[in-house]
């Protein structure tokens, strides 16, 4: 069984703070790590898909980086924005399974001004 | 525009009453699937299909049943819906590898 974790479950930071926060996934049978991004009320949207190691990406002030050694994926966001305000999932494919997307129960950030 | 068109977005209804939520997608992505959102368990997969007429249970099938009769429609069946199913509900097609989502529909079982 392939399990995703994200950590801290939730988090306060204030505006102008950076911050980041953990997906951790079984090194094994790796094939890809994407994370999404979702506002309250909104659909979840895709941030980044990585799958190789050592893989770092970057979207404006968010990025992430991937260690399939070890099985861990941070994201990181400079200088948070209310805007950031949102839950950030993680997930990761069984496509040994054929194709089964295991997500993690999601970081939720809340920015204050 | 790109989209994964769901309906309805909210949806009361009592113990036993059959309904149907209907997912479309424009993107002719081969990949679709149902997932429900609960407080403090995340997103979990119902359903997916690969393809046309190919479907497969997800972590949480009991009580849902699905159809890819063509490949654009992926329509979620609630032959008896129960306040258990009470959840909101997101479908998704996926293409290049990321998932393109619904705008998700809120259903309430009384």
């Amino acid at each position: 069984i392939l399990n995703v974790e994200q950590s801290p479950q939730s988090l306060h930071v204030q505006e102008g703070d950076s911050t980041n926060f953990t997906c951790s996934f079984p090194s094994s049978n790796f094939y890809a790590l994407h994370w999404y991004r979702w506002e309250t009320a909104k659909s979840p949207e895709a941030l980044f898909v990585m799958t190789l190691n050592g893989d770092e990406k970057k979207k404006g002030r968010i990025s992430a980086t991937l260690n399939t050694k070890e099985g861990y994926s941070y994201l990181y966001i400079k200088g948070s924005q209310p805007e950031d305000s949102a839950t950030y999932l993680c997930a990761s494919p069984l496509y040994n399974q054929g194709g089964k997307l295991i997500f993690g129960q999601g970081t939720e950030l809340s920015v204050k001004p | 525009e790109a989209q994964v068109t769901q309906n309805p977005r909210y949806l009361i209804t009592v113990t036993g009453k059959k309904l149907t939520v209907t997912c479309s997608q424009n993107m002719n992505h081969e990949y679709m699937s149902w997932y429900r959102q609960d407080p403090g368990l995340g997103l979990r997969q119902i359903y997916y299909s690969m393809n046309v007429e190919v479907t497969d249970k997800g972590d949480v099938p009991e009580g849902y049943k699905v159809s890819r009769k063509e490949k654009r429609n992926f329509p979620l069946i609630l032959e008896s819906p129960s306040p258990n199913q009470t959840s909101l509900y997101f479908c998704a097609s996926q293409g290049g590898e990321k998932l393109f989502f619904g705008s998700g529909t809120q259903l309430s079982v009384l």
